[in-house]
């Protein structure tokens, strides 16, 4: 089990670039989150997918970020384009059957700088 | 709605001494209840998980938390701290009927030698 599989680690970028984060699920789970953190919000789930398909994105700040999951084993969340105050660490976890008591699996995450 | 409070940011305890981290929930139905721990630079781990069988957890790493429904309690413990259980830890509760996940704010433990 190779567990969930995030890159880039780490992600400097200036005010206004285009940022792409990816995921790799673990093989065989059907729901994916993406999560963001920071010292003041704490853990906060931007966006889930069950099946491929997005089930609640009620969490993405706003029209600049977007997440597409094309098939079973990858995703993205990108942010277009980025500020200073998007710099967190964006964790990808996934989960076996995607229900409320299928645990989560956390990536190492994607520190992300925004200068 | 589903919340969690961990209180306490910041616990420190000796080497050898017992672990006691505090999460308080709050749910409209009954809820299912998980430890996580991170290392830095890592992501969160699996501890453990209630899911409403025995009350009574036991998770990795000698931890082990206990659900009580009368205290909207989920505590957990480890009789014996270890260096190495120095990281932060989250308390999560999620929703039966939603696939949604509420995660407290962390407490962070010091182990001292």
């Amino acid at each position: 089990d190779a567990g969930v599989i995030q890159s880039p680690r780490h992600e400097v970028t200036e005010m206004g670039q285009e940022v792409t984060l990816r995921c790799k699920p673990i093989s065989g789970h059907n729901s994916l989150f993406w999560y963001r953190q920071t010292m003041m919000r704490g853990l906060e789930l931007l966006i889930y997918f069950n099946n491929n398909v997005p089930i609640d994105d009620s969490g993405m700040p706003e029209d600049r970020f977007s997440a597409k999951m094309p098939n079973a084993s990858f995703s993205t969340l990108k942010i277009q384009p980025s500020e200073p105050r998007d710099s967190a660490v964006y964790f990808c976890a996934s989960s076996l059957t995607g229900t409320s008591n299928s645990p989560l699996h956390f990536g190492n995450g994607t520190r992300l700088t925004v200068t | 709605a589903q919340s969690v409070t961990q209180l306490g940011s910041h616990v420190s305890v000796s080497e050898g001494a017992l672990v006691l981290l505090r999460c308080n929930y709050s749910s409209s139905v009954p809820p299912y209840l998980f430890w996580y721990v991170q290392y830095p630079n890592q992501g969160l781990q699996l501890l453990l998980k209630y899911t409403s069988a025995a009350t009574l957890v036991k998770g990795i790493n000698g931890f082990e938390a206990e659900f009580k429904k009368s205290e909207t309690s989920f505590h957990l413990t480890k009789p014996s701290a270890h260096m190495s259980d120095a990281a932060e830890y989250f308390c999560a509760v999620s929703d039966p009927n939603f696939n949604k996940f509420y995660f407290g704010s962390g407490t962070k433990l010091n182990v001292k030698p």
